[in-house]
């Protein structure tokens, strides 16, 4: 099955600087790679997805880029802001879905501080 | 936008005492997963369910079973609950798109299950 690593495990950076959190990912046929925020208390929040036949994609002040090749991806996050602190989850699954595909495999986290 | 929404949102309960978790999906979504998340942890997919079949099983115990119901509700049965039960149990949602995908998975806020 499909195994996720994730790194840092924690990361703190300075407002208005930037944050990097990478990804790597095992199976080959993993096609869809989201990324969630989780504050405490509540539940993931999707905040950009990419798929395997797009290399990069940005949204704003956050960017994910993936290289199929090496199986990695990462979440950038630029002008970091206080609301930013949160813990990060990266993901994967085969796309397009089918019957036994549902599954999101999630990395193991990165809990990012914004220091003010 | 209209969101997934789960009931209870807290539920405390006995060991080998039954629990039974709602699930509602955003409106129009045909699709339910169920995920596990442990303290300080990812989280883990339990099951999920397109148009009332289920349609990928993941690391849920036979104590456990769940539905989905014609108005597309699920509904997450516990039963014999022990302690190690304890847990964040997330729902979430998806539909198909118009190039017959069905990646993007929404999250609900969660329940809260505390075995005593």
């Amino acid at each position: 099955g499909e195994n996720v690593e994730q790194h840092p495990s924690t990361l703190s950076v300075q407002e208005g600087d930037s944050a990097v959190i990478k990804c790597t990912y095992s199976d080959s046929a993993s096609n869809y790679f989201p990324w969630y925020k989780q504050e405490l208390g509540k539940g993931p929040q999707l905040i950009i997805d990419i798929r395997s036949n797009v290399g990069e994609k940005k949204d704003q002040r956050i960017a994910v880029t993936l290289n199929k090749t090496a199986k990695h991806f990462s979440l950038h996050i630029t002008e970091t802001q206080p609301e930013d602190s949160a813990v990060y989850f990266c993901a994967a699954k085969q796309s397009p879905t089918n019957f036994g595909n549902e599954k999101l495999t999630f990395g193991t986290g990165t809990r990012l501080t914004i220091i003010p | 936008a209209a969101g997934v929404i789960q009931s209870p949102r807290h539920l405390i309960k006995e060991k080998r005492e039954t629990a039974t978790l709602k699930c509602y999906p955003i409106p129009r979504h045909d699709t339910v997963y169920w995920y596990q998340q442990g303290p300080g942890q990812d989280p883990q997919f339990l099951i999920s369910f397109y148009e009332k079949m289920q349609s990928d099983k993941g690391s849920i115990p036979d104590r456990f079973s769940a539905q989905q119901f014609s108005d597309y509700h699920s509904e997450l049965n516990m039963s014999s609950l022990e302690l190690g039960d304890s847990a964040l149990y997330f729902c979430a949602s998806s539909r198909l798109t118009s190039g017959r995908v069905r990646d993007t998975q929404y999250f609900g806020p969660g329940t809260r299950l505390t075995v005593l």
